[in-house]
């Protein structure tokens, strides 16, 4: 089956701090990648995505590479902020699964001042 | 934010009681999800659709069922709620082709005494 495998948390980082939070898939076809952010109290938004090998998904100072050969999307992002603060989640959809998201667990990322 | 509601936004109910969330879209997407998130267990598929009256069990779909009779509506009924349904409840619609994007409701915060 399909899975998302994403590193534990929380994650607890200070004001411009790098900030890479690792997720690798298992998938029985082609996915597409995502990464979601969830602020406090809110619903998921889609922060990035890809949809093919070596596509590179880019939003708000966030990148992530999809790595077909290390089954991987790792989130990164060179200076954190405090605004940053939330829940990550990286998820999958495959092709003809009518748009299912497979999630992983999240992990919490706090940024302090 | 592709115009989804959900309501309630918090209810509190009964063990044995059941229970209807709904959620209303306002853009005409074939897809539409209900999640579940709950700690240490990130998002989880409950139910979906596909269109009107064509729906399909996720991975946690015991103890829940669904409707969609019009395009902009899809509910989840909890037959008989359990303490184990404490949750919060997220419906989803899912846009585009292989390059989706979904976009998550405001979420249902439920809890079963």
């Amino acid at each position: 089956g399909n899975s998302v495998t994403q590193m534990e948390g929380p994650v607890t980082l200070s004001e411009e701090a790098f900030l890479t939070i690792n997720c690798t898939y298992t998938a029985t076809g082609y996915p597409s990648l995502f990464w979601y952010v969830q602020y406090p109290g809110e619903g998921l938004q889609l922060l990035l995505k890809a949809t093919k090998a070596d596509d590179k998904g880019s939003n708000k100072g966030f990148e992530a590479t999809y790595r077909k050969e290390t089954t991987s999307f790792h989130l990164e992002k060179g200076s954190v902020q405090v605004s940053d603060s939330a829940v990550y989640f990286c998820a999958l959809i495959i092709g003809g699964s009518n748009y299912k998201l497979t999630f992983g667990k999240g992990t919490l990322l706090t940024v302090n001042p | 934010d592709a115009g989804i509601t959900q309501s309630p936004r918090h209810k509190v109910t009964e063990t044995g009681t059941p229970v209807t969330l709904r959620c209303h879209q306002t853009e005409n997407h074939r897809y539409m999800y209900w999640y579940r998130q709950d700690p240490g267990h990130g998002l989880r598929l409950i139910h979906y659709s596909y269109g009107v009256k064509d729906t399909d069990k996720g991975e946690v779909s015991d103890g829940y069922s669904v409707s969609r009779s019009k395009t902009e509506d899809f509910l989840l009924t909890l037959e008989s709620a359990t303490s184990s349904q404490t949750s919060v409840y997220f419906c989803a619609i899912s846009v585009g082709g292989q390059n989706t994007e979904a976009f998550f409701g405001q979420g249902t915060r439920l809890t079963v005494v």
